[in-house]
């Protein structure tokens, strides 16, 4: 059975950074696009940006582009999400997804449970 | 504010048809993008609900359906269950920005 595992909550502390895994279980992720998506308490889904693990390629959000990092291991079906210079506007659930197709714009056909993340002084 | 527009709210008695719309612009929806529909039950990850604007994955009943034209799309849900109570959002693509993956801003949809 395919699903995303993700790793546990994180508290931390304004201006550090938070990394989040996200693993495969029961297929590789070589040929799909993973998407990180965040989701304030409250709010809507907010989409953060992608990457290929095929060639490493990454697209971001242009509102995040200078704090998160997307990064990947192929041989490990593994991607990470790392959020620097945090605030406490980022407190929310962070989750992982993947696509249908190898295709950015394709439909989210399996997500992650989540990763919370609380940010405070 | 979020590229796509949903409204915030929607409600249908049991049995009854509800539909959610999501519009867009000329670089994203307009621009021959796909829409794709989540639902989101509390305290769970969305679930996807409906792809390339008019597909069910396996599982997700006939009940829900997709359909777009022009710079919109909508999700309809027919014969209303009190399990459909739940958050649902549209997502698709836009051009501009460098490219980026957008979402509606959500929608609640209360069972009566």
């Amino acid at each position: 059975q395919m699903q995303l595992v993700q790793s546990g909550a994180e508290v931390k502390k304004t201006g550090s950074s938070v990394r989040v895994f996200c693993k495969a279980s029961g297929y590789t992720l070589t040929y799909r696009y993973v998407q990180w998506v965040r989701q304030a308490p409250g709010q809507a889904l907010e989409w953060m940006g992608w990457i290929t693990l095929l060639n490493g390629n990454t697209n971001y959000a242009q509102k995040l582009q200078d704090r998160v990092t997307i990064t990947g291991d192929r041989s490990m079906s593994t991607t990470y999400m790392e959020l620097s210079s945090l605030r406490s506007e980022d407190t929310a659930m962070y989750y992982c997804a993947v696509t249908r197709l190898p295709l950015g714009s394709d439909a989210f056909e399996i997500w992650g449970h989540g990763t919370m993340v609380t940010v405070s002084s | 504010q979020s590229v796509l527009t949903q409204p915030p709210s929607v409600s249908g008695a049991p049995g009854q048809r509800v539909t959610i719309s999501c519009t867009g612009s000329s670089s994203n929806i307009g621009a021959d993008y796909d829409v794709h529909w989540y639902q989101q039950l509390p305290g769970t990850a969305p679930k996807l609900l409906i792809y390339g604007n008019t597909h069910r994955p396996s599982g997700v009943p006939d009940r829900f359906s997709g359909s777009k034209s022009g710079t919109s799309a909508s999700l309809a849900i027919t014969w209303l269950q009190a399990e459909d109570e739940a958050d649902y959002y549209c997502q698709s693509y836009d051009n501009g920005l460098s490219g980026s993956v957008v979402f509606g801003g959500g929608t609640k949809l209360t069972v009566l």
